[in-house]
Order: C-alpha cells, then structure tokens, then sequence
C-alpha cells in the first residue's frame, strides 16, 4: 500500500524565520512528488518534481527531491504571514491515470 | 487559468437523503477525481474518471456513487447520506498527456454536514 507521510504535523514560526518541511514516501513505481498549499478552501499546486537533485524554486520557496532516500523538502525563508497554511505532499505513479496520493499534511501557522 | 467549480459551498442534509455533488472544469481535462478531506486523515480519493462515462473506485468509494456524462461535469452521489459522510469534499481535475501531467487542480470545495 503507497504511504506517504509528512512532518512535522504542524509548527508555529515567527515571521522571517525559515521552514523546513519534509515529506516520505514508500510508493511503487514512483513517478513525481508534488506540493500544494490550502489555505481556507482549495489547494493550490506548488511544485512538481520528477529527477532527483533538481530543485524547484518560486520566490522564497523551494523544493527538492531525493529519489535514492524516498523523501522531499519544502524550504519557506523569510516566512511571512501569508504563509500561513496546510502544506500537502502527493505522489503520482506510474500506470494510474494520475492518481495521486496524499500525505495528511503539515499545518504552518506564521505569527508576527 | 484553470477553473474548477463546485455547486455548494456549504451544504447540510438529513440522514437517509439522496445527496448530489457537482463539479464543473473548464480547461477540457480528461480526469476528474473526487477527494474528501478529514481532519488527520488528508485527502482520500473516493472516485475518479478518465474518460466520459467512465469511473474507477479510489480508496473509499463505499457509499458514494459518481456520474460523468459530459467531459466538463463529474458528480458525486451520496445514496443515502449518514452522519460519518459529513466532510469536506474537493473536486479535482488533471490533463491526459504524454507527459507528466499529474498535476491535478482543485476545486474550492463544498462542506457537507450531515444531521
């Protein structure tokens, strides 16, 4: 069964501090990782990686996958406000008509 | 910019009710999923389609039933709504390609309590 399993559950920061948010997975035929960030409604996609090593990078977050130690990173610097969300980790694999599976999430809070 | 809509935002019902769910995408994807969300749980895939008129069951399909007639439009049946059916529910829809597209894109959700 595809497992997918993200930490910490959730953590409070002051603003301008930076996080890092970690994601495991145990997944068959492994085919991408993807972020996505939900706030009060929708989940809103991140990023998509697929190659180990490579980071991805949007403002002041990034992401980096490692497909040898089945884990990923979310970094957030100089965290703001705004920042303040559920972080979701999901796994795509291969043969499954892009059916993904999601970890439980890391919830952020950002305090001034 | 992709748009995926649901019919209600909020929605309580009684228990032993016929419940429609309705999602509605724009950009001509030809997956949609339905999710529900809890608490400690995440999302949880329900059921998904493919293709027009075509579904497969997800990971908790018992319960729920699902209609796709047109492309754009998946929706989720709940036979006879019970209490443990009240959740928030996420439509989501993602693009058939040779690439990767597992990009899926959410709808804004529709908070179902059940009484």
């Amino acid at each position: 069964e595809d497992k997918v399993v993200q930490s910490p559950l959730s953590l409070v920061v002051h603003e301008g501090d930076t996080v890092t948010l970690n994601c495991s997975y145990e997944v068959t035929n492994f085919r991408s990782l993807l972020w996505y960030k939900q706030e009060k409604k929708a989940p809103t996609f991140l990023f998509m990686l697929t190659s180990s090593g490579i980071e991805k990078k949007s403002g002041r977050l990034s992401s980096i996958l490692d497909k040898k130690e089945l884990f990923s990173i979310l970094n957030i610097t100089a965290t703001q406000t705004g920042d303040s969300a559920i972080y979701l980790c999901a796994v795509g694999r291969d043969g499954t008509a892009s059916k993904l599976t999601f970890g439980t999430g890391t919830r952020l809070q950002v305090t001034l | 910019d992709v748009k995926v809509t649901q019919s209600s935002r909020y929605l309580v019902k009684r228990t032993g009710e016929k419940v429609f769910l309705e999602c509605v995408q724009d950009m001509d994807h030809e997956n949609m999923f339905w999710y529900r969300q809890d608490p400690g749980l995440g999302l949880r895939l329900i059921y998904f389609s493919y293709d027009v008129k075509m579904k497969e069951k997800g990971d908790i399909p018992e319960g729920y039933s699902v209609s796709r007639e047109k492309k754009e439009r998946f929706s989720l049946i709940l036979e006879s709504a019970s209490t443990n059916q009240t959740s928030m529910y996420l439509c989501a829809s993602s693009l058939l390609g040779r690439i990767i597209t597992d990009t899926q894109y959410f709808g804004p959700g529709t908070r179902l309590t059940v009484l």
